[in-house]
């Protein structure tokens, strides 16, 4: 069974900082892995899909890698700015399904 | 183009109604998906269809609960005789499945409040 675990939970940084997300899951055979945001009350915004082809994947100020063998993703946000802080969830679907199963997600609040 | 909509964006109802919620996906894409987020918590799955059908049900927490999807398209979810603890935001998402990529896209969600 798959499970998705996001470390950590809440991180508070001041304006500018370069942070790292952490996302792992417990089952390598995935067809691709996605980051989203959740600002409050909204739904979720898809920032990069990672092919299980691919190391990686950039927009703008985030770049997503994904080591598939080690089961693990990791979210970068460089120069972080208020308006980057919301929830960053990362989810997987399994190989040979199409359900999506997400992590709980990472608390963001950038300090201005 | 047209994103992922569901209506209404806000229900308020009383125990023991009965509530439909609805999905209108993004034109073309074959997979529809339904979750719900309670009050500080993460996504809890529901049920996805693969066109019409639904492959997988797992996640339907009761009987009361019933979803449909007609045409390859719209897309309700049914919930009987509604109790307090189905108080939670409904999302539902829509996803193109082709070429091994599955990006799903989703909505803004239904807020579903009973009293």
């Amino acid at each position: 069974k798959q499970e998705v675990t996001q470390i950590p939970a809440a991180l508070s940084v001041p304006e500018g900082e370069n942070l790292v997300l952490n996302c792992s899951f417990t089952d390598s055979a995935i067809y691709n892995l996605q980051w989203f945001r959740q600002d409050p009350g909204k739904g979720l915004t898809s920032l990069l899909l990672i092919q299980s082809s691919q190391r990686e994947q950039t927009s703008g100020r985030l770049n997503a890698s994904l080591d598939k063998s080690s089961g693990r993703s990791t979210l970068y946000i460089a120069a972080s700015q208020p308006g980057d802080s919301a929830t960053y969830l990362c989810a997987v679907p399994n190989s040979g399904t199409y359900k999506y199963i997400f992590g709980t997600g990472t608390r963001l609040k950038v300090l201005a | 183009g047209a994103g992922v909509s569901q209506s209404p964006s806000n229900k308020v109802t009383e125990k023991g109604k009965d509530v439909e919620l609805r999905c209108d996906p993004i034109s073309g894409h074959t997979a529809l998906y339904w979750y719900r987020q309670s009050l500080g918590q993460g996504l809890e799955f529901l049920i996805y269809f693969q066109g019409n059908s639904a492959p997988d049900k797992s996640g339907l927490p009761s009987d009361r609960f019933s979803a449909e999807r007609t045409g390859g398209s719209v897309s309700t979810l049914t919930i009987q005789r509604t109790q307090q603890e189905d108080s939670a935001v409904y999302l539902c998402a829509s996803s193109f499945l082709g070429q091994g990529i599955y990006e799903q896209y989703f909505g803004p969600g239904t807020r579903l409040t009973v009293t």
